[in-house]
């Protein structure tokens, strides 16, 4: 089983709609959910990161963890073509441990 | 955010040779990752330099094949040595925010072994 799931999509959204990317993760004792956005061609760039359980907004973005259902989540208001890339969920379970999923691959259409 | 300046971009290299790969960031950070991300997959760590002791490294990754120096708290190398067309990937370096708000890659070095 692999430490972080996710979708490989592509996930495919018309402009203004909501997209939801999510993700799985085997290790009940991982402490913080990372997300990261991943252009073609570019290095990964963090969107946002949660610690507790609920949800955690920012701007158009909100990340969801549910720690009981292993699940963290992001959503993505008001998707524009911009926002098309590769998602990464990343999980951290031991300090400085890093575990990243493959990535979902998000369209979105003008 | 730290700034982290990775060189060179991209290179393309003959099998048999090695290349070495510079990290340089603005500010001093404990410890630096490297990770390597082959084509269509995700990223995947190779190993964790400290400056002032040897790197530690992941399963499958040996430092025999992926040296690393770790001179001062602002640079660090990763020597991908006997390169086979199986290194063809890229490679990132990354360090964790001081307010463990998450790591900043690199612009990563894009390697092709032919």
């Amino acid at each position: 089983q692999k430490e972080v799931e996710q979708n490989s999509g592509p996930l495919s959204v018309p402009e203004g709609a909501i997209a939801s990317l999510n993700c799985t993760y085997s290790d009940r004792g991982s402490q913080s959910f990372f997300w990261y956005r991943q252009y073609s061609g570019k290095s990964p760039e963090l969107i946002m990161f949660i610690y507790s359980n609920g949800d955690k907004e920012d701007g158009r973005f909100t990340a969801q963890l549910n720690k009981a259902s292993q699940y963290v989540s992001l959503l993505i208001r008001d998707s524009q073509p911009s926002d098309s890339a590769t998602y990464l969920c990343a999980v951290n379970r031991n300090f400085n441990k890093f575990y990243f999923g493959s990535g979902t691959k998000l369209n979105v259409k003008p | 955010s730290a700034v982290i300046s990775q060189k060179p971009s991209r290179d393309i290299c003959q099998r048999g040779t090695s290349l070495t790969i510079q990290c340089q960031v603005d500010s001093q950070v404990t410890m630096m990752f490297w990770y390597r991300q082959q084509p269509g997959q995700s990223l995947t760590l190779i190993a964790t330099a400290n400056q002032g002791s040897e790197a530690t490294y992941e399963s499958g990754f040996v430092i025999d094949k992926f040296p690393i120096s770790r001179p001062n708290l602002t640079f660090s190398t990763l020597t991908v040595s006997n390169m086979s067309p199986e290194d063809s990937s890229i490679y990132l370096c990354s360090v964790e925010e001081g307010d463990r708000s998450g790591y900043t890659f690199g612009s990563g070095t894009r390697l092709t072994v032919v």
